[in-house]
This record gives C-alpha cells, structure tokens and sequence, in this order.
C-alpha cells in the first residue's frame, strides 16, 4: 500500500540558511499534519493542514511557514535556520471522511543546521 | 491543555520478563496510539485503541485503554531483545477540523540478554 512520502530524507544546512521539506500524502487523504522531534524528544505538533486552509497551529516558530497545494501535497518552509532547529520533521496524512481519521505517519527528514 | 505523561521513562529488563508502560493523561479522549521508534527512524504504529476498554494484542505486546480513568497501558510479555526501542503513547485531541496528537515522553525500554 502506498504510505506517505517526504522528501529530502536528510537535509544538510548552514545557520541563518532556509530549508524547505515536502510531504506527498497516501492517496485520497485530504489532511496534512506537521511534527517536529528534536533529539531525544518527543514529536511537538506543528500545523495542520486541511483542503489546502490551515486547520490548526501548534508550536511553530514564526520563521517557519506551511502550505498545501491543489495536488494534497505539503511543504514546510524554513527560514533563518537556528541550530535548535536540527530535528526529525515528521509529516502525516489522514482522510476527513466519517470516522476516525487515522493519521499515518512518512519516513521523516533530518534537519541538520550546522 | 492536554497533557500526556508516561512512566517509567527509562526501563531496563531481562529477557524473558514481564513489564508494564503505562500512560496518563489529562483531557478525556477515546482515541490513543501506541508507537515505536527505533534510534534516528520513523514511528512504527503499534496500536490504535479507539474506545473505553479496548484492548488489543500482537505477538508479546498488548495495549488496553480505560477512558474513564485517563490511561492506557502497554504490557510488554516475555520480553526479548528485539523489543529493545522507543515507545511512545499519543492521545489524539479531536478538532472540528481535524485532530493534533499530543505524545508522552517516550519509555526507552532496554531489553538485556
């Protein structure tokens, strides 16, 4: 079956440099979600996203920006990396539909800022 | 705001034991995953449990939910090395627009031959 997909898997920048991360949701899912897990923590929620209009926002700094396009995929804009912002950047997808809109999770994308 | 806490965070334990991961939190909610996570990798879904007293089982682990009281436990059975990770609860606060999940700490289980 087909999962969720992030791309680059690993991401190599300098300070005060930007990033940007892509997440492709499973088929037919309609939501996005953004999760960043600093080393040994736990995933922090980002933002959400959901019919390309934000859905929620959690701890995202204002350095970094969110959109979904027309296509359900999502990209994660980073701006004036700092080193705190070295992660794991997990996105995910659910379905809107009736129910309960399990979210799945892709591989991630190591951020590092040196 | 929904607070998610787990105990023990660190738990080392022979093979062949048993122990329990247990997982409280703070606002009611019927809907909590159960993840593992190996150094550096992704989150591996271990378990949704979507209604007070569920209750669900794979291989050596089993997972219950009791809504009433906030908590949901991991029971871990005749632990072997290979279940040497990182396990995570996660409650998922329903929106109207959506849902957040809000994770525990993570209990880093060493299983010691």
């Amino acid at each position: 079956a087909a999962g969720v997909i992030q791309s680059p898997r690993h991401l190599i920048k300098e300070k005060r440099e930007t990033a940007t991360l892509k997440c492709y949701p499973i088929p037919r899912h309609d939501t996005v979600y953004w999760y960043q897990q600093g080393p040994g923590q736990d995933p922090q929620f980002l933002i959400s996203f959901y019919e390309k209009m934000q859905s929620d926002k959690g701890s995202i700094p204002d350095r970094f920006s969110a959109q979904q396009f027309s296509d359900y995929h999502s990209e994660l804009n980073m701006s004036s990396l700092e080193l705190g912002d070295s992660a794991l950047y997990f996105c995910a997808s659910s379905f809107s539909g009736q129910g309960f809109r399990e979210q799945f999770f892709g591989p991630g994308t190591r951020l590092t800022v040196l | 705001e929904l607070k998610v806490e787990q105990n023990p965070l660190f738990l080392s334990m022979q093979e062949g034991k048993n122990y329990t991961i247990y997982c409280n939190y703070s606002t009611t909610s019927d809907r909590l995953y159960w993840y593992r996570q190996d150094p550096g990798k992704s989150l591996e879904s271990l378990f949704v449990l979507l209604s007070n007293g569920a209750v669900k089982q794979e291989g050596r682990l089993m997972a219950s939910l009791d809504t009433k009281a906030r908590l949901s436990t991991l029971h871990i059975t005749a632990a072997v090395h290979d279940l040497s990770a990182t396990y995570f609860c996660a409650v998922d606060y329903p929106l109207t627009s959506g849902s957040r999940l809000t994770f525990g700490e993570g209990t880093q289980l060493t299983v010691n031959p």
